[in-house]
């Protein structure tokens, strides 16, 4: 079946640079008309869609925070790593990565998602 | 940028029928899915495609998508049904949620 992990650090500081890993199984990254999405939700607020890598890799990134975003594919390890640069305190969320169908546009399996503490 | 728009809650007593609106400059043109999203969870997936229902999800859960709006039904809302809801479309160049309607079986 299909599953996807989230691993990283939980707690980062102001301006460093958060580097989070989606490790899935249960389906190949080159496979085509799949692709990975990460997705954010700050505590007690609604989500926010980050990126998209497709199986072309080719990737999408939210408008607003293009400019700190960086996803790259391994598919020989089955896993998308998602890089955010310059954090801050308001980046603090649950980060989830999930399986998305690219055709159609939805997103079928999430991982449990990570909490991750933007602090000094 | 693309933006979604969903009522912060809605009411309903049990066996009741609910619905969730979602709006959006002609979402009737995209695809709408919605999620539900229980407290301490990771949101799941109950309706693709405007109205399709993925393999689990009860038959009671339904979708519509036309002009602007999508909309959620939930026919004989059980108290498990208690959480919050998220529509999502593909905006200009990224995936878009909307602001997350919480759902309160009273």
């Amino acid at each position: 079946q299909i599953t996807l992990k989230e691993s990283g650090p939980t707690l980062v500081k102001p301006t460093q640079t958060l580097t989070l890993t989606c490790t899935v199984s249960g389906f190949s990254l080159s496979t085509n008309g799949v692709g990975v999405a990460w997705i954010r939700q700050p505590p007690g607020k609604a989500l926010e869609w980050l990126a998209l890598v497709h199986w072309d890799d080719d990737k999408r990134y939210s408008p607003s925070l293009k400019s700190r975003l960086t996803m790259t594919k391994d598919t020989s390890k089955n896993q998308v790593v998602l890089t955010m640069t310059n954090m801050d305190p308001a980046d603090t969320a649950t980060y989830y990565c999930a399986h998305h169908v690219s055709n159609a546009y939805y997103l079928d399996y999430w991982g449990p998602g990570i909490l991750v503490t933007v602090s000094s | 940028s693309y933006e979604l728009t969903q009522p912060p809650s809605v009411s309903v007593s049990p066996g009741q029928t609910s619905s969730i609106t979602c709006s959006g400059d002609n979402l009737g043109d995209k695809y709408a899915s919605w999620y539900q999203q229980k407290p301490g969870q990771s949101p799941v997936l109950v309706i693709y495609q405007d109205n399709k229902r993925p393999s689990g999800i009860p038959e009671r859960f339904s979708g519509s998508n036309s002009g602007n709006t999508a909309t959620l039904t939930i026919s004989g809302t059980q108290a498990m049904d208690e959480a919050d809801y998220y529509c999502q479309a593909w905006g200009i160049s990224a995936g878009v949620f909307g602001g997350g309607t919480k759902l309160t079986v009273l």
